[in-house]
């Protein structure tokens, strides 16, 4: 039982470039989020997906895509790459679409643009 | 803009020392969530607060919500090096959406 697994876990881009971040969870929660961790900002919310085959934007969603691929998957994908992305990522999990449930988080991924 | 502010942003103290973290706010959440982050890791729920006013411990933890539910405080008794770690607030503004406080860095010295 892995819970919530993040890949990659660090990844260096030139601007511009493109990369898809992976989340996967065993935990068959039907919410799932993407967060960007900076210094002195804690988490941001960038997307979210309270249901499999819905998604809805966060605070920061510009310069970001998602895909809920299924209910155990959902990834993030960042089109052209800037330095202002360099950042932490974490997806989360929770388990029921409203109401103050528990998350759970991923290890993060680790990105650095150049 | 951030909707949660968290003080102080640093915290060092010695062990056996008592201390509090502030998470305040200008809006109304229908729940307030605490956790603890390690290094390198996501962070991990410490207590879930959904009532005004109300309070829960947790071994040495003391958490509460403010009666109008726009502010939450963590206390800390007789903090211990394991105690080390950021602690972040995060309001529930609707089920599905979280805003999480900028985040207090604890330190506890040995």
């Amino acid at each position: 039982n892995a819970g919530v697994t993040q890949t990659p876990k660090f990844q260096v881009l030139k601007t511009g470039q493109s990369m898809t971040l992976q989340c996967a969870q065993d935990m068959n929660h039907n919410s799932m989020y993407w967060y960007r961790q900076d210094p002195g900002m804690g988490l941001r919310l960038i997307y979210y997906s309270a249901s499999e085959g819905t998604t809805d934007k966060g605070e920061v969603p510009n310069g970001y895509n998602v895909s809920r691929l299924n209910k155990r998957e959902f990834s993030l994908r960042l089109e052209s790459a800037a330095p202002s992305q360099t950042s932490v990522y974490f997806c989360g999990t929770k388990a029921g679409t409203t109401g103050p449930y528990e998350q759970y988080f991923g290890p993060g991924t680790r990105l650095t643009v150049t | 803009t951030q909707l949660l502010e968290q003080s102080p942003q640093f915290l060092s103290i010695q062990e056996g020392e008592n201390l509090t973290v502030y998470c305040n706010s200008s809006s109304v959440f229908s729940s307030l969530q605490w956790y603890r982050q390690e290094p390198g890791e996501g962070p991990v729920l410490l207590v879930t607060v959904v009532t005004g006013g109300e309070v829960k411990k947790l071994k040495r933890l003391t958490f509460q919500f403010g009666d109008a539910r726009k502010d939450s405080s963590l206390h800390i008794t007789a903090a211990q090096p394991g105690d080390t770690g950021l602690y972040l607030c995060a309001g529930a503004v609707t089920g599905n959406q979280f805003y999480f406080g900028t985040g207090t860095s604890l330190t506890v010295i040995p």
